[in-house]
């Protein structure tokens, strides 16, 4: 079963606008990670948040964690055209004697030029 | 390092015939995912190993599934026989888990077709 369920399912922005993905999970979490992935491609790793950290940048990106509410989001500004993805988010959980990643449903993210 | 290697990248097959699908994870990773992306389902982890041992396969839908890691640098996935149900793109990844980051690193990819 899916740990983390994403929000929206799809999301179309214009170009230069800021797009809000959320993700939700069920367990407790080591850390949770958003990914990328281009159509027919594999997923690329943008961006991980430790379960003890609130808020996280790198570039126009922007995580924010809350554990209590068990949720994550994902905020990219000033979007480009070539930000046209589908974006998921991964939970890293102890299960049995190691760590497992599982993946929400994901958010297909469209920018229109 | 070339990443995470998958083969093949397109595999067509007829009903009932076995198919194997193949990974060689980058080295010195320590833990491997085998994952099936499906419009209807998503992505879904079908088993995982870690120091090639298979921790976890909750996820393999049927025994007609079967995974193994023989060695660090090698794995294969098994459907034997496929069914048309199976059709999906399986990815694998691998990881370096048990050092605070837990990045998976995902191959391209093998988009499975059963007629």
């Amino acid at each position: 079963s899916q740990q983390g369920e994403e929000d929206p399912q799809a999301l179309s922005i214009q170009e230069g606008e800021n797009a809000t993905m959320n993700c939700s999970y069920k367990t407790s979490i080591n850390n949770l990670q958003w990914y990328r992935q281009n159509s027919g491609r594999g997923l690329v790793h943008l961006i991980l948040i430790r379960s003890n950290e609130r808020e996280k940048h790198s570039g126009r990106l922007r995580v924010t964690l809350d554990t209590s509410k068990k949720s994550s989001s994902l905020l990219i500004t000033a979007s480009r055209a070539a930000d046209t993805a589908s974006y998921f988010c991964a939970t890293d959980a102890f299960y049995s004697s190691a760590s497992k990643i599982i993946f929400g449903s994901g958010t297909r993210l469209s920018i229109r030029p | 390092d070339a990443g995470v290697i998958q083969s093949p990248r397109h595999e067509v097959t007829e009903m009932g015939q076995e198919v194997t699908l193949r990974c060689k994870p980058i080295s010195g990773h320590n833990s491997l995912f085998w994952y099936r992306q499906t419009m209807m389902r998503g992505l879904e982890l079908l088993i995982y190993f870690n120091n090639n041992v298979p921790i976890d396969d909750s996820g393999m839908p049927e025994d007609r599934f079967s995974a193994k890691m023989p060695n660090a640098s090698f794995s294969t996935l098994k459907i034997q026989p496929s069914e048309p149900r199976d059709s999906a793109v399986y990815f694998c990844a691998s990881s370096l888990m048990g050092q605070g980051n837990t990045e998976a690193f995902f191959g391209q990819g093998t988009r499975l077709t059963v007629v």
